[in-house]
């Protein structure tokens, strides 16, 4: 079965603070995605990478930065959060077709 | 630009009915569109893609390059068919999507 994993469902953190979200998958999967979903605004990428070390700009890089040391993981970096990145943090790996997402982190910063 | 527009954020719709969940794009290349769903409590799943023309759960879905829709439709709705729907454009050989802003589906019995 299919597997993406995200380090947490809920987080909560304080304006300033540097935030680690992990995303992990177990497919083999070359292709990784950091998306932000928000009512109205569906979901938008955030970066991407396509293989180990190898990273891409999504639509709205700005203020996130991404790690990827191994193939199963892509990490998405908040270097200092801000209120309004408070939103629902999705991962997705594909092969060469469809994207499998993970359950989603929901973080929220005061 | 390559582009996704959902028009409707809420449809809802009585059980029995037909829904029609419109999507529209625009592409200078050659499209490949999907329909992911996103249920209560659950993870953002694959529902169809136009290029395997199948229907999944009753719901179809046909490409139409003369009016850059692609629309989903399903003529029976169920109260498990209530979710998130979008809409999703491929923009490069990497696999990227375009993401419509999403259509929330209420069945109501």
């Amino acid at each position: 079965d299919v597997k993406v994993t995200q380090s947490s469902r809920y987080l909560v953190k304080r304006t300033g603070e540097k935030v680690f979200l992990e995303c992990v998958q177990d497919m083999d999967h070359e292709n990784m995605f950091w998306y932000r979903q928000d009512p109205g605004l569906g979901l938008r990428l955030i970066y991407f990478s396509y293989d180990v070390k190898m990273k891409e700009k999504g639509d709205i890089p700005e203020g996130y930065s991404v790690s990827r040391e191994k193939k199963e993981r892509f990490s998405l970096i908040l270097e200092s959060a801000s209120t309004n990145q408070t939103s629902m943090y999705l991962c997705a790996s594909s092969g060469q077709d469809e994207q499998f997402f993970g359950p989603g982190t929901r973080l929220t910063v005061l | 630009a390559q582009r996704v527009t959902q028009p409707e954020k809420l449809l809802s719709v009585f059980k029995g009915a037909p829904v029609e969940l419109k999507c529209n794009y625009s592409y200078s290349g050659s499209p490949e569109l999907f329909w992911y769903v996103q249920y209560s409590r659950q993870r953002l799943q694959l529902l169809l893609r136009h290029i395997s023309r199948e229907s999944i759960k009753g719901f179809t879905a046909d490409l139409n390059k003369g009016e850059t829709s692609f629309h989903l439709k399903k003529p029976f709705a169920q109260e498990e068919d209530s979710a998130m729907y979008y809409c999703a454009l491929r923009i490069d050989s990497w696999g990227k999507l375009q993401f419509g802003a999403g259509t929330q589906v209420v069945v109501t019995p």
